[in-house]
């Protein structure tokens, strides 16, 4: 059985801060991560995924993650956020045709 | 390509009210999926589908019933409605059911329950 658990249910932060949200996630078997994206009265995303190799991982708008197997974490970080950043982050785990996602975390981004 | 579209946007439902929310894709994606959104809950798997005439169990799928006639479609209809089943549904597809595919997602059925 696989399980998800992003630590921060909320994240507020100003403007051109950096940014950390939080995911780590429990399997007994190999699975493959992803982060998605869900803008107000939207659907979900793609932000980015960890299939294998390099275990930093990186999106087009300035995101990336990490794959920490050690830790079972896959952490999602922006070095300056933008005020059209603020959005809920979900993390995901897949494996066996599933996909268990976390219970998100909201990101408001103030100006 | 529309992608992945949901009808309807808003359904209000009267309790043992019975009803068929749509999910069709263009995207000739093998596997299909219908999660519910709950807030402080993520989403979680209702039911899902790896090809035609192929349909499985998730996580939550009491209450409610899949069938997948065409590679295109995947309707969730909800039996007999009920006001646990206030929820916001999302339908999605992928390439196929390998987990190393993302998700594509419609826009979300915002379905209450009275």
């Amino acid at each position: 059985a696989q399980s998800v658990t992003q630590l921060d249910s909320q994240v507020p932060v100003f403007e051109e801060a950096p940014v950390e949200l939080r995911c780590n996630y429990s399997s007994s078997v190999s699975v493959y991560l992803f982060w998605y994206v869900q803008y107000p009265n939207q659907g979900l995303q793609l932000l980015l995924k960890y299939l294998s190799g390099s275990t930093l991982v990186e999106s087009i708008n300035g995101f990336e993650a990490e794959f920490n197997k050690s830790q079972t974490s896959f952490h999602l970080r922006k070095p300056s956020v933008h005020i059209s950043d603020t959005a809920e982050y979900f993390c995901a785990v897949s494996g066996g045709f599933k996909t268990i996602f976390g219970a998100g975390t909201r990101l408001f981004v103030k100006a | 390509n529309a992608g992945v579209t949901q009808t309807p946007k808003f359904q209000v439902l009267k309790t043992g009210q019975s009803m068929t929310l749509q999910c069709a894709q263009d995207m000739n994606h093998e596997y299909m999926s219908w999660y519910r959104q709950d807030p402080g809950m993520g989403l979680r798997l209702i039911h899902y589908s790896v090809g035609a005439g192929i349909t499985d169990q998730g996580e939550v799928p009491n209450g409610y019933n899949v069938s997948r006639s065409t590679t295109e479609d995947f309707p969730l209809r909800l039996l007999s409605a009920a006001p646990s089943q206030t929820s916001v549904y999302f339908c999605a597809s992928s390439k196929d059911g390998s987990s190393s595919y993302e998700q594509y997602f419609g826009p979300g059925t915002r379905l209450t329950v009275t």
